[in-house]
């Protein structure tokens, strides 16, 4: 069965400074992969997905995130954060048939300090 | 494009009474998915459709709760009494029918049963 989990329900960084949310997956196929993110009082906003093409993925905003089969993780980067990047991140991974149902972690929320 | 439409954004009603839900997917997509979000819970899948067919509806609370998709571009998620521990974010979001591709969420409605 796929799952995901995600490590840090909150996480705090200084504007500028690097942003790493962490990601890890089980499943029982290869996966696809996705981050969204949501904004306050908004619905869950597609950031980038991992669909086997390439490892190292990049999305809007400034965010990238890449695929390690060896360690199933598929954590989000971005070199330098920003006061706009405050929100709560979701990884979700593909489930079992294909019917397009996806399996999400319980998200992070995401501080950005000035 | 279109997103996935929502109504209403808001409701605010009183407990015993029958709330509805409305969810207007992409065109096109075959898949669609009610989810529900609360602080203390998170992002819950409900109940996800294929096709119009409901697919799996494990995530129904209870009876209380329940859905409909007459058709490919129309569903309801409907609650019969509600109760105020029903007050949630309600998603609906649609998609291909493929694993590989992403949902695309709507912006919700903000449920509050007084």
């Amino acid at each position: 069965a796929q799952s995901v989990t995600q490590l840090g329900s909150h996480v705090s960084v200084s504007e500028g400074a690097l942003v790493l949310l962490r990601c890890n997956y089980s499943s029982s196929v290869p996966p696809y992969l996705f981050w969204y993110v949501q904004y306050p009082n908004q619905g869950l906003q597609l950031l980038l997905k991992y669909t086997s093409a390439a490892t190292l993925v990049k999305g809007i905003n400034g965010f990238e995130a890449e695929f390690k089969k060896s360690e199933t993780s598929f954590h989000l980067t971005k070199p330098s954060a920003h006061m706009s990047d405050a929100a709560e991140y979701f990884c979700a991974v593909s489930g079992s048939g294909n019917t397009g149902k996806l399996i999400f972690g319980q998200g992070t929320t995401l501080q950005v300090k000035p | 494009d279109a997103g996935v439409i929502q109504s209403p954004r808001h409701e605010v009603t009183e407990m015993g009474q029958e709330v509805t839900l409305r969810c207007k997917p992409i065109s096109g997509h075959n898949s669609l998915f009610w989810y529900r979000q609360t602080m203390m819970r998170g992002l819950e899948l409900l109940i996800y459709f294929n096709n119009n067919v409901p697919i799996d509806d494990s995530g129904m609370p209870e009876d209380r709760f329940s859905a409909k998709m007459p058709n490919a571009s129309f569903s309801t998620l409907k609650i019969q009494p509600s109760e105020p521990r029903d007050s949630a974010v309600y998603f609906c979001a649609s998609s291909p029918e493929y694993s590989n591709q992403p949902q695309h969420f709507g912006d919700g409605t903000r449920l509050s049963i007084l």
